[in-house]
């Protein structure tokens, strides 16, 4: 598709369950993006994968959260063990990465999680 | 270390333009400014970027002061589908730590 495409669009899940989220970005976009918004909050980077380099895992909160990148496209993020305060839209986004044009960050619709 | 300014909310006439505002007085030489919309329940959509030129692309309009330490976003004929939390931000080509401040909430009344 043109856009950042994101599944599930909603997903309801027991606290204490697993759930997966998935991003494919934009075609021939290198770089991938993983953010976090909390209802009322402001938006919170938790991963950045760029091509073949080791990802910048830094803005994930606690080592309940994963994410990889198969094959420099689609991207998996991992919640294990969800708890209540995991609730939040998680937006996926892409970018060329160019500098001469600004490298432009491009989000998906997001994925909204609710854990009860 | 909010590193924009923007007012909290305006108000504008279907039909008519929309200025939005952006106070950013401690940007950097190598700092772009970005605006972004966030339409209730949906991922933030990208709308323009400058570094010190005025830009124009289909969605809008983006006038930066000479010095650059503010900006204007310009909706040229607001529609009521433009009601949203408008984003002015500044980021160096390489940040991709985004960070939103709480926007402009813009709402486009018939």
């Amino acid at each position: 598709g043109a856009g950042v495409s994101q599944s599930p669009s909603n997903k309801v899940t027991e606290k204490g369950k697993d759930v997966e989220l998935r991003c494919d970005p934009i075609s021939g976009h290198t770089a991938l993006y993983w953010y976090r918004q909390s209802l009322g909050q402001g938006l919170e980077f938790l991963i950045y994968f760029q091509g073949n380099s080791a990802p910048d895992k830094s803005g994930l909160p606690s080592d309940r959260f994963s994410a990889e990148r198969t094959g420099g496209s689609v991207s998996t993020l991992t919640i294990q063990r969800t708890q209540q305060e995991d609730s939040a839209v998680y937006l996926c986004a892409s970018s060329l990465a160019s500098r001469g044009q600004g490298n432009t960050i491009y989000f998906g619709e997001g994925s909204w999680l609710t854990v009860v | 270390d909010a590193k924009t300014t923007q007012p909290t909310s305006m108000d504008c006439a279907e039909g008519r333009a929309a200025n939005l505002p952006c106070n950013h007085s401690t940007i950097s030489g190598n700092e772009y400014v970005y605006w972004y919309r966030q339409i209730h329940s949906q991922g933030p959509q990208y709308i323009i970027h400058g570094l010190k030129n005025n830009e124009t692309n289909e969605m809008a309009s983006l006038i930066i002061t000479e010095d650059r330490k503010s900006s204007t976003l310009i909706l040229p004929h607001a529609t009521l589908r433009d009601t949203a939390v408008y984003y002015c931000i500044v980021r160096v080509v390489n940040d991709y730590k985004l960070s939103f401040g709480a926007g402009t909430t813009v709402t486009v009344r018939a």
